[in-house]
């Protein structure tokens, strides 16, 4: 079974923090994701990455930067954490070039709070 | 662009009863897939069913069907007999055959099922 952690499932900052969200897969994807899941609004594709040290903007990057060193490992990064950035992170995970059917697979989630 | 839109932000349902979700979609490509997750009250988000675009029967997974009206551009999910562990958030998202590989999704449809 394909397995994505998350290394938190709640996290408390404060503002103008730099925070670290990390995320790990298990099954060699070439494909992660970072999502923001708010009320209302969905999830919504802050940024994502095909490939280590490859990364590309999604829908919301403003305010968060991302890291892949490796293959298995995708952090998001917020260099200096506001309340608007309060929220649940969703991670997830896919093969590339796969089937178009092929699920992404989502982590635990994080739910950020930042005071 | 591609646009999901889930009209319905809650909704109660007696137990047993089939509930349907709506979830209508926006694209210019031709050859593109839908999915539907349900996310419980713990956060996780969890594949239920996946239709393509060019795929000519309706989506069926146990208990949930995709009933896919591709000229009305909707592809609404079918739950038969509801339990109570279906109450949980309900997201519709579609993928794009070209390009990359990022999914969009709706708002959500907040689901309760009432004993």
């Amino acid at each position: 079974d394909v397995k994505v952690t998350q290394s938190s499932r709640y996290l408390v900052k404060r503002t103008g923090e730099k925070v670290f969200l990390e995320c790990v897969q298990d099954m060699d994807h070439e494909n992660m994701f970072w999502y923001r899941q708010d009320p209302g609004l969905g999830l919504r594709l802050i940024y994502f990455s095909y490939d280590v040290k490859m990364k590309e903007k999604g829908d919301i990057p403003e305010g968060y930067s991302v890291s892949r060193e490796k293959k298995e490992r995708f952090s998001l990064i917020l260099e200096s954490a506001s309340t608007n950035q309060t929220s649940m992170y969703l991670c997830a995970s896919s093969l590339m070039g796969g089937r178009l059917g092929d699920t992404q697979y989502f982590g635990p989630g994080t739910r950020l709070t930042v005071l | 662009a591609q646009k999901i839109t889930q009209t319905q932000p809650g909704m109660f349902v007696q137990e047993k009863e089939a509930v349907t979700l709506d979830c209508t979609y926006d694209t210019s490509d031709q050859s593109y897939g839908l999915f539907w997750y349900k996310q419980p009250s713990s956060g996780e988000m969890i594949f239920l069913i996946y239709q393509g675009s060019y795929d000519e029967q309706n989506a069926t997974e146990g208990r949930y069907s995709l009933n896919f009206q591709k000229a009305r551009k909707s592809a609404n999910l079918v739950i038969s007999a509801s339990q109570l562990g279906d109450s949980a958030m309900y997201f519709c998202a579609m993928r794009s055959n070209f390009g990359n590989e990022k999914l969009t999704f709706g708002t959500g449809t907040r689901l309760t099922i009432i004993p």
